[in-house]
């Protein structure tokens, strides 16, 4: 079955740091891969996405990630986190659902935590 | 100008009682999917629809009914709560059903079997 682990349940950074979260799926056919973000007291939104050409992909606020095909992974990075960056961080895989449809398998988050 | 909106926001109710949550996107989608968030933020999908027909359900007790009268509305209707049930709910929606689709999450309702 396909499988999403976020290694880091909890991180805590100073402002200025540099992030590296890490995300690996289990799944062995072409994937598009995600990283959502949610705010304290917010909903999940699209941070960025992967579904075929460069690995590395920008998203919005400064973060990025690279898909690595060989090590199933899809890290996420920021070269210098805010405290407005605070959040909870969802890696996720789209996955063959019944019926033929596809689904997205969320990992079980990270919770970053930034200090000023 | 809300995309996903979901009410009620929070729901606190009784064992057994019977609840619904409703869902509305006003972004044209095509599919339709409900989330359930537990206390650990474990995000896992319940069911999805796609032009009001059921696509995806993914063994979700049957207390658990989804309804989508139109393609802009899917809403969740659970018999007989149980202290289990309680998470937030999120609905979200997508352009369409592909893999590489961005889905747009609504606020969330956050429920509480007493």
């Amino acid at each position: 079955a396909q499988s999403v682990s976020q290694h880091n349940h909890h991180v805590i950074l100073s402002e200025a740091a540099s992030l590296e979260l890490g995300c690996n799926y289990s799944y062995g056919g072409t994937v598009n891969l995600f990283w959502y973000v949610q705010y304290p007291g917010q909903h999940l939104q699209l941070l960025l996405k992967y579904f075929s050409g460069d690995p590395l992909v920008k998203g919005i606020k400064g973060f990025e990630a690279e898909f690595i095909k060989s090590k199933f992974s899809f890290n996420l990075r920021k070269p210098s986190v805010q405290w407005s960056d605070t959040a909870e961080y969802f890696c996720a895989v789209n996955a063959w659902g019944s019926g033929g449809y596809n689904k997205l398998i969320f990992g079980a988050g990270t919770r970053l935590a930034v200090h000023p | 100008d809300t995309a996903v909106s979901q009410t009620p926001k929070y729901l606190v109710t009784q064992m057994g009682n019977d609840k619904s949550i409703k869902c509305e996107q006003n972004l044209g989608h095509d599919t339709m999917y409900w989330y359930k968030q537990d206390s650990k933020k474990f995000l896992k999908i319940m069911f999805s629809y796609n032009n009001k027909e059921l696509i995806i359900n993914e063994t979700v007790p049957n207390r658990f009914s989804p309804k989508s009268p139109d393609k802009a509305h899917l809403n969740l209707h659970i018999n007989s709560l149980e202290l289990g049930d309680s998470a937030v709910y999120f609905c979200a929606s997508s352009q369409a059903s592909g893999g590489s689709e961005t889905q747009y999450f609504g606020p969330g309702t956050r429920l509480l079997v007493l």
